[in-house]
């Protein structure tokens, strides 16, 4: 199965907001709520951000939301800070006992 | 605190096998699937592996099925991947992570604890 779909590169001055859009099908994304977002700092181990498509874990910033329409997830960082500045993957179950990841979102803070 | 300390990792020759070890503490184990994921250089992440809390069950990603094996000890808290006829392309960083729901219906849900990761490097 191939990677879930997201744009490379996204990019935005301090405090303004980006928007990454996740991918897949109908099959994944589509028939579960099981969307999660990650965020990947250099040489650290990543950092659930959001699970089931829109919660936060306790101690995320609500500057980070989510949401679901169809077979794409989308991923919104508002208030962008330097420390944002990361690699953001998202993934969904599958619908047969395996996890598919995105390939990944470099966002820049400018 | 609620951590995995992983271990194991190192440069191998290509063809021999590999055991990496995560290390629970701060939280039952024992009542928690578990998963193995790993990151290539310069590329994205990949899902390999994920156990039962029991150990009763393993599901794999189908570019492992095989060669990977994951197994734990709830008695020590540990979970493991064993990596058999090591190839080039298992260089990577590879992670354990936590899923967070303790009943096997939600597995797949979401990763909410990882390791610092060990990095494997194949040689030829």
């Amino acid at each position: 199965q191939s990677a879930l779909t997201q744009p490379p590169s996204a990019s935005g001055s301090p405090g303004q907001s980006v928007t990454i859009s996740c991918t897949g099908t109908r099959s994944d994304i589509g028939d579960h709520n099981s969307v999660s977002w990650y965020q990947c700092h250099p040489g650290k181990a990543p950092k659930l951000v959001i699970y089931e498509v829109s919660k936060r874990p306790s101690g995320v910033p609500d500057r980070f939301s989510a949401s679901k329409s169809g077979n794409t997830a989308s991923l919104t960082v508002s208030g962008l800070q330097p420390e944002d500045e990361a690699d953001y993957y998202c993934s969904s179950y599958t619908g047969s006992n395996s996890l598919i990841f995105g390939g990944g979102t470099r966002v820049t803070v400018l | 605190q609620v951590q995995l300390v992983q271990s194991g990792g190192g440069v191998v020759q290509s063809g021999k096998s590999l055991r990496l070890s995560c290390a629970a503490s701060g939280f039952v184990f024992s009542n928690y699937g578990m998963h193995w994921v790993r990151q290539a250089p310069g590329r994205g992440l990949e899902w390999l592996a994920l156990i039962w809390f029991d150990g009763n069950v393993q599901h794999y990603a189908d570019s492992v099925k095989g060669r990977f094996t994951v197994s734990r000890d709830n008695s020590k808290s540990t979970l493991f991947l064993h990596i058999a006829s090591l190839r080039g392309d298992d260089s990577a960083t590879y992670y354990c992570g936590r899923d967070m729901w303790g009943t096997p219906h939600s597995y797949f849900y979401g990763l909410d604890v990882w390791g610092q990761g060990t990095t494997v490097t194949v040689s030829s």
